[in-house]
């Protein structure tokens, strides 16, 4: 599975839109972009995952570059709940060969009031 | 519907003892996954189960640590004369199928402090 990077930590102000940037520049073309988050003390939650196309959900929404080689996820109005640690994970979606998720440090978003 | 369960939450062994840990995924999923997270790191992935089978075990310890996944009844990692070092959380997830869409659903894992 590729590599991601992802920028240690972030701050966002209550109510305001948190943009979590990844960087995957060594993706596959038959690989997925994946976010899930952990919360402190909690087991990860998965948030959203696409291929290139944009993709929404109740949680967040997420951007893949035209090429492919970077993404954002968007939580639109962040809330302090929302404080977690946020992973970017690149994987083949139909792998028979084993399906672990591979974390990296991910982002450690703070959200202030 | 109940997610997926670990018990016990928290467990304290001494040195040299062992820890079983329990894992029950969610209904209808038939394939498990351990990942253990040392203090102030990441999730490593340890092991991936499906129903009696070990699918792959690439990250286990090669000694100490075994797994299973019995027809009936939870998923059960185990470790055998633990040291200092085993001391992390533990977290179990499961999933419905083993290829598709790629989610996961974790449980809230289990403390492992290690005397």
């Amino acid at each position: 599975d590729a590599k991601t990077t992802q920028p240690p930590s972030m701050d966002c102000a209550e109510g305001r839109a948190a943009n979590l940037p990844c960087n995957h520049s060594t993706i596959s073309g038959n690989e997925y972009v994946y976010w899930y988050r952990q919360i402190h003390s909690q087991g990860p939650q998965y948030i959203i995952h696409g291929l290139k196309n944009n993709e929404t959900n109740e949680m967040a929404s997420l951007i893949i570059t035209e090429d492919r080689k970077s993404s954002t996820l968007i939580l639109p109005h962040a809330t302090l709940r929302d404080t977690a640690v946020y992973y970017c994970i690149v994987r083949v979606a139909n792998n028979n060969a084993g399906n672990m998720l591979t974390f990296g440090g991910g982002t450690r978003l703070m959200v202030k009031p | 519907n109940a997610g997926v369960m670990q018990n016990p939450r928290h467990l304290v062994r001494r040195r040299g003892q062992e820890a079983r840990l329990r894992c029950s995924p969610m209904k209808g999923h038939s394939h498990v996954y351990w990942y253990r997270q040392l203090p102030e790191e990441g999730l490593k992935f340890m092991v991936y189960l499906q129903k009696e089978n070990i699918i792959d075990e690439s990250g286990m310890p090669k000694e100490r640590f075994s797994a299973e996944f019995p027809k009936e009844g939870p998923s059960i990692l185990r470790i055998q004369q633990v040291v200092r070092g085993d001391s992390a959380a533990y977290f179990c997830a499961s999933s419905p199928t083993g290829s598709g869409n790629g989610e996961q659903f974790f449980g809230p894992g289990t403390r492992l402090t290690v005397l």
